[in-house]
Order: structure tokens, then sequence, then C-alpha cells
């Protein structure tokens, strides 16, 4: 049971260029969400999904793009990097329901040069 | 808004001795309360999870946490640290009538275990 997968695990990108992070989960869980952890911010919500193609934004959407075309899947696109952007990027899951709990992917860490 | 606020960003504990995490959450109606710990290079892993009734409420490896609604708080505990619980820990608050995943975190407390 592979639970929430995040790949890559690591990246260094130049400013402006574009990148997917990539985001799967094996639950059959609905909702799905794009978290950022830096230093002394706790995590904050860049977008998150309530169902394949639904999506919304959270906290900081600015520089971000989400899509939810199939209920697995939930990759998170970087249009033009920014250095602003440097950041530990988390993919969480979880069943609808008020109740029911986050579970997060490892990580992506991502450096924008 | 919701907030959370974790006041203590580093705590250092001895090996065997007891810990307590603060957190103080701001939030109009019933708050949806979380702990998460992180261990380095991780994700966060679920700690425990308070949404009505008994006001303390029990966790995995032996953490504990008491929501105390007066003080709007939710501050979690363990009796006897062990090295392993070295971690950095989170509490979070959700929204009772979000539909989607509107958790705010707060900034997180880092724990360091002496030997």
């Amino acid at each position: 049971n592979a639970g929430v997968t995040q790949t890559p695990k690591f990246q260094v990108l130049k400013t402006g260029q574009s990148m997917t992070l990539q985001c799967a989960q094996d639950m059959n869980h609905e909702y799905m969400s794009w978290y950022r952890q830096d230093p002394g911010m706790g995590l904050r919500l860049i977008h998150y999904s309530v169902g394949a193609g639904i999506t919304d934004q959270g906290e900081v959407p600015n520089g971000y793009n989400v899509s939810r075309s199939t209920t697995e899947d939930f990759p998170l696109r970087l249009l033009s990097a920014a250095p602003s952007q440097t950041s530990v990027y988390f993919c969480a899951s979880r069943r609808s329901g008020r109740n029911q709990p986050q579970h997060f992917g490892d990580g992506t860490r991502l450096s924008i040069l | 808004a919701q907030s959370v606020t974790q006041p203590d960003i580093h705590i250092t504990v001895s090996e065997g001795a007891s810990l307590e995490l603060r957190c103080n959450y701001s939030y109009g109606a019933t708050p949806y309360l979380f702990w998460y710990v992180q261990s380095p290079g991780q994700g966060l892993q679920l700690l425990l999870k308070y949404f009505s009734g008994d006001t303390l409420v029990q966790g995995i490896k032996g953490f504990e946490a008491e929501f105390k609604r007066s003080q709007s708080s939710f501050n979690l505990r363990k009796p006897s640290v062990h090295w392993s619980d070295a971690a950095e820990y989170f509490c979070a608050v959700g929204a009772s009538k979000a539909a989607g995943n509107k958790l705010t975190f707060g900034g997180g407390t880092r724990v360091l275990v002496k030997p």
C-alpha cells in the first residue's frame, strides 16, 4: 500500500523554468491538497481538490496551477519558477467527510536559483 | 479566519522526562484539531485528532492532548520522552464546515532529546 507518492524528491531549477511536481495516491481519496512548508511558517495550503475535475485555491496560490483529471493524480505546475518558490512541497489526500485526517507524501524539496 | 500559534519554536528535553507542547488556536466555531509529527526528511504523520466528546485525546506513540475551550488551547503531552521522539511537531485546526482541505497549521515546534 503506497499511500501518497510524490516525485521527484529533489529538484533544482533556474529562475523562469517550468516544472510539474507529481502526486499520486492509491487510497481512492476524494480530497487532495498541495502545501508548501517554509521555516517557521508551518504548512500553507496552495491548491486543493474535492474530486476529479474540481480544484480551488488555497492560501498561497499565486504562481502555481493544478488540475485533477483523475481521482489518483493531482499534479502541481510551476509555470515560471521564482526564487520565492524555493520550499518543500507536500501533497496530501483524505477521504471526504469532516473527520477524516490528511495523509501526507514524503515531500519534494525544490530549489530555485 | 482561523489561525494556530505554537509559541515554542524549539524545546530540548532529556530522555525519560515529560514533554508538553503548546498550541493555541483561533476559530469562530467548533474546531477540528490535529497534531502531526514530522521526522527529518519525511512527510507528516498524524498523532491524534479532536472533533468532539472527551477533551483528553489519546494518540499514537504514547502521546495525548487536552482540548481546553476556555483557553483556546490543544496542548500535546507525553509522560516519558524517547530519543525517537526527536522531530518537529505541528498543531493544525480544520474548519468545521469546509468542503475542502482548509487545514491551518502552526509554525511548528522542534523537539530535541538529550540522552
